[in-house]
């Protein structure tokens, strides 16, 4: 496997439902990112983990809980989501972020997640 | 909010010439100035980005406006496999975040 992979690519859940949506990289990088993609909305970015440390929460509900094990692997654990958290989920990973620095960011495809 | 402002759509043939425009109206000196696109189904993939001088990759050219307050990313020969949804992005020089906007659907016709 190359690049940044995500499992599962679709996932359908009910609102009292427990589940993991998973990340990996084998690009050697130092950070990871969560990010969720609306129909009709741009991504908004969610979780950053610099060195499995997590530097940035975009003000995200408790319902998502992040973890990041080691600087390859990243899950986010969904409990009791509602319906309007049904989205594309992106992980990215990059080298690790520097402050005044923009690095660049390689994306997964994404997990498609429906809540029902 | 993203920082720059992008037409929501844009089409063009297969094997011509595409400019795609990026008006990034509050860049600070230090941001640069980064295109990702997403092609459909997939997750955005990084295409270029520069400062202030002109930039060339085996993907597309970055032409910045030499008050940066614009830039246009030039795709030299558009292919089917060039439709997607491209971000212009001004690299935030105090947190290095990356902010997405709405992109321009670039559409290619045979």
């Amino acid at each position: 496997e190359t690049g940044v992979t995500q499992t599962p690519r679709h996932l359908v859940m009910g609102m009292t439902n427990k589940k993991s949506l998973k990340c990996e990289q084998h690009l050697g990088h130092n950070a990871m990112y969560w990010y969720k993609q609306s129909a009709k909305k741009p991504l908004e970015l969610m979780f950053v983990y610099n060195f499995k440390e997590q530097t940035e929460n975009n003000s995200v509900p408790s319902r998502f809980s992040p973890e990041c094990p080691n600087s390859s692997h990243l899950f986010l654990h969904l409990h009791t989501l509602q319906p309007e958290d049904s989205a594309l989920y992106l992980c990215a990973s990059s080298q690790e972020t520097v402050w005044g620095v923009t690095v660049t960011q390689y994306f997964g495809p994404g997990t498609r997640l429906t809540v029902l | 909010d993203a920082k720059t402002t992008q037409p929501n759509s844009m089409e063009s043939n297969e094997e011509e010439p595409v400019h795609l425009p990026c008006n990034h109206s509050t860049i600070s000196g230090t941001d640069y100035i980064h295109w990702y696109r997403q092609l459909p189904s997939q997750g955005p993939e990084y295409v270029i980005h520069g400062l202030t001088s002109n930039v060339n990759n085996r993907m597309a050219s970055l032409a910045i406006a030499e008050d940066r307050k614009s830039s246009t990313l030039i795709l030299h020969r558009a292919t089917l496999r060039d439709a997607a949804v491209y971000y212009c992005i001004d690299g935030s020089s105090n947190t290095g975040k990356l902010i997405f906007g709405q992109g321009t659907t670039l559409q290619v016709k045979p």
